[in-house]
């Protein structure tokens, strides 16, 4: 039972174009979701979280998306950068339960920015 | 300001033995949480603990076992490891329960 999806498993972008990666998810408890960068053999680096309270959130390149209705965020990269070739993934967790620490993590999208 | 520090890096054990895992969080993180990923399962929950006690646990047999100090670093035990063990287990910290700063892991290869 996934209950987050990222159903791309890679990515293709020209460097200077907008890169979109997108996340589904299914249980509706979920009210806080975070995006991780990830080289091989690393831990994720964190990027842009967004509350379930707001439907988008914005850092610098980095735009996340929240349509609640649909269980569905997405991460906008603009413009996009040869060092932000990694993967990608999405995390979800219940703030307001007990899942204390859980984040629940999607499969990854490979991102690879062409120069 | 310094990050989460796992320790070791790397590690090879045999089938059978048991394996210990350090992490310490950033300072003032007093929520610790360990993941384990591997290319079929992804990146997977396996506990949580806060003031030394285990809050949260997943979906893993009880060969899997943590422990944290007064001091908020932690440890995970696998004991009796089997080839599947294999994977890079990674430990994050938090101090107010929304984000979630991850260390470098430790990659366990059992043969």
């Amino acid at each position: 039972d996934q209950q987050v999806k990222q159903n791309s498993p890679s990515l293709s972008v020209q460097e200077g174009r907008i890169s979109i990666l997108n996340c589904d998810y299914t249980n509706s408890m979920f009210d806080y979701f975070l995006w991780y960068k990830k080289y091989p053999a690393e831990g994720p680096t964190f990027l842009i979280s967004i509350s379930s309270i707001k439907d988008k959130n914005e850092d610098g390149r980095f735009t996340v998306f929240l349509n609640k209705s649909a269980k569905h965020l997405s991460l906008h990269i603009v413009p996009s950068q040869p060092g932000d070739s990694a993967v990608y993934f999405c995390a979800a967790f219940d703030a307001g339960g007990t899942s204390y620490g859980k984040l629940t993590f999607g499969q990854g999208t490979i991102l690879t920015v062409h120069p | 300001k310094a990050g989460v520090t796992q320790t070791p890096r790397y590690l090879i054990k045999t089938r059978g033995q048991q394996v210990t895992l350090s992490c310490s969080p950033i300072s003032g993180h007093r929520s610790v949480s360990w993941y384990q990923q591997t290319p079929g399962q992804g990146l997977q929950f396996l506990f949580e603990y806060f003031s030394e006690t285990q809050r949260n646990k997943g979906n893993f047999p009880g060969r899997f076992s943590g422990r944290q100090f007064s001091n908020s670093r932690s440890e995970m035990n696998v004991s009796t490891l089997e080839l599947g063990d294999s994977a890079l287990y990674l430990c994050a910290s938090s101090r107010t329960g929304s984000g979630y700063t991850f260390g470098s892991g430790t990659r366990l290869t059992v043969v």
